[in-house]
C-alpha cells in the first residue's frame, strides 16, 4: 500500500517570500511518481509539478520546485517569490507500480495563505 | 470548451434518491477516474477504468457504481444516496504510465439531505 502525508494543515507566507510545503510518502514500489496539484478557491485541480523516482535532478517548473529526498521519502514543494494568487489548497500525490499501479493517492492537503 | 466536463456542477438531493454524475472528455485518454474530496481527507479514489471493458474499485467504492459507456464517457451513480456521501466529486482522465498526469473536471458538489 502507498501512503502520502502532509502534516501542515495551513501555512502562511508573506508576499514575495519563499515557502516550503511538506510531503512525505511511503511505498514499497521501486518505481513511482510524485505530483503536486493546486486547488484554488474556485475548486478546480491544477497540475503543478512531477518528479519520477529515478529522476536524478529535482523537478522545477517556473516558480515551483520539488525538493526530492528519496532516502527520507520526502517530496516537498518549494514556491519561490510567493504571489497573492498562490493562496490555495495544495495536494501532494503519488502513483506507484505493482498493486498500486494506475492509482493516484493524495495527501490531506495544505492550505496556503499569502499575505500582502 | 473544457477537456473534462462534469455534469451537474451542483446537486442537492434527499436521502434514498438515486443520483448519477456524468463525465465526458475530449482528451482521447483511455483512463478515467472518479474521486471524492472531503475536508481534511484529501481526494480518495472511488472507481477507475483503464478502458471501456476494464473497471476497478478504488478505496471507497461501497455505495457507488460506475458505467463506462464509451471511451469518452464515465458516469458515477449513487443508488441510494446517504448524507455522508455529501462531498465534492471529481472526474479525471489520464494517458497512462507511472508519470501519468491527471486532468480533472471542475467537480460536482453533491449535498445529500
Amino acid at each position: 500500500a502507498q501512503k502520502i502525508t502532509q502534516t501542515q494543515p495551513g501555512m502562511f507566507v508573506q508576499e514575495k517570500e519563499a515557502v516550503t510545503l511538506d510531503c512525505t510518502y511511503d511505498t514499497s514500489d521501486p518505481s513511482y511518481g510524485l505530483f503536486w496539484y493546486k486547488q484554488p478557491s474556485s475548486g478546480e485541480m491544477i497540475f503543478l509539478i512531477y518528479q519520477g523516482s529515478y529522476d536524478q535532478q529535482n523537478a522545477t517548473e517556473g516558480r515551483y520546485s520539488l525538493n526530492f529526498q528519496k532516502a527520507r521519502k520526502s517530496a516537498n514543494l518549494v514556491i519561490s517569490a510567493s504571489q497573492l494568487g498562490d493562496s490555495a489548497m495544495y495536494f501532494c500525490a503519488m502513483r506507484g507500480g505493482g498493486t498500486s499501479y494506475g492509482k493516484l493517492t493524495f495527501g490531506q492537503g495544505t492550505i496556503l495563505t499569502v499575505h500582502p | 470548451d473544457a477537456d473534462v466536463t462534469q455534469t451537474p456542477r451542483n446537486r442537492i438531493t434527499k436521502t434514498g434518491k438515486r443520483i448519477m454524475l456524468e463525465c465526458s472528455q475530449t482528451k482521447g485518454h483511455d483512463r478515467m477516474y472518479w474521486y471524492r474530496q472531503d475536508p481534511g481527507l484529501g481526494l480518495r479514489l472511488i472507481y477507475y477504468s483503464f478502458d471501456v471493458k476494464d473497471i476497478n474499485k478504488g478505496e471507497i467504492s461501497d455505495g457507488y457504481s460506475v458505467s463506462r459507456q464509451a471511451q469518452a464517457k464515465f458516469s458515477l451513480s449513487l443508488e441510494s444516496a446517504i448524507p455522508n456521501q455529501t462531498a465534492l466529486y471529481f472526474c479525471a482522465t489520464g494517458a497512462g504510465g507511472v508519470h501519468e498526469k491527471l486532468f480533472f473536471g471542475s467537480g460536482t458538489q453533491l449535498s445529500v439531505l
